[in-house]
């Protein structure tokens, strides 16, 4: 079976500062791996994802992430943090069998204040 | 180009009561799934339909049903609620054919069982 560990609940962070959410799996099998943002009252967005090939992935916003096969993790990173990136990210994994059933984390709050 | 509409947007049951949620997919997909998030929780795989038939399932009780049409569109129905059913109720579609695991989320139906 496959699960997905987000270490922390919430990280407050001031803004323009640096940021990093952690991300761990579990899996037997290879698997995709992906960020998704929630931000408040809304549906999840797909933030980035990581299918094969260069192990850093970016998205259009600023974060990134890397894929740590031998540490199982998949951290998402920010160099500076702005107040609108306040939302609930989660990491999510789904396998390579065509079955597209993401498994996610518990989410964690990024709080970015003035 | 629309994309994923879920309705309704909130709901107030009892228990023991039956609901039934509704989602249009995003233009063009075919692929829908439904997910339960509990409060402070991430999103629980419920079951994802594909031509019109249920494709997977989750760890779900059959109190959980779906439906898919002809025109892609899906219901989840619940019956005998409990309190612990009270969630938010996220539907994702996709495209089945060549697809990695991205999926395109609604806003929910936010479902308050009392």
């Amino acid at each position: 079976a496959q699960s997905v560990t987000q270490l922390d609940s919430q990280v407050p962070v001031f803004e323009e500062a640096p940021v990093e959410l952690r991300c761990n799996y579990s899996s037997s099998v290879s698997v995709y791996l992906f960020w998704y943002v929630q931000y408040p009252n809304q549906g999840l967005q797909l933030l980035l994802k990581y299918l094969s090939g260069s192990t850093l992935v970016e998205s259009i916003n600023g974060f990134e992430a890397e894929f740590n096969k031998s540490q199982t993790s998949f951290h998402l990173r920010k160099p500076s943090v702005h107040i609108s990136d306040t939302a609930e990210y989660f990491c999510a994994v789904t396998l390579m069998d065509s079955s597209y059933k993401l498994i996610f984390g518990s989410g964690t709050r990024l709080l970015v204040r003035p | 180009d629309a994309g994923v509409t879920q309705s309704p947007t909130h709901l107030i049951k009892t228990r023991g009561q039956q609901v039934t949620l509704r989602c249009s997919p995003k233009s063009g997909h075919d692929t829908v799934s439904w997910y339960q998030q509990a409060l402070g929780q991430g999103p629980q795989f419920i079951f994802q339909y594909y031509e019109e038939e249920e494709r997977q399932r989750g760890n779900f009780p059959d109190r959980f049903s779906g439906h898919q049409f002809p025109n892609y569109s899906s219901e989840l129905n619940v019956n005998a609620l409990l309190l612990g059913d009270s969630a938010l109720y996220l539907c994702a579609s996709s495209l089945l054919a060549g697809n990695t695991g991205e999926l395109f989320f609604g806003e929910g139906s936010r479902l308050t069982v009392l």
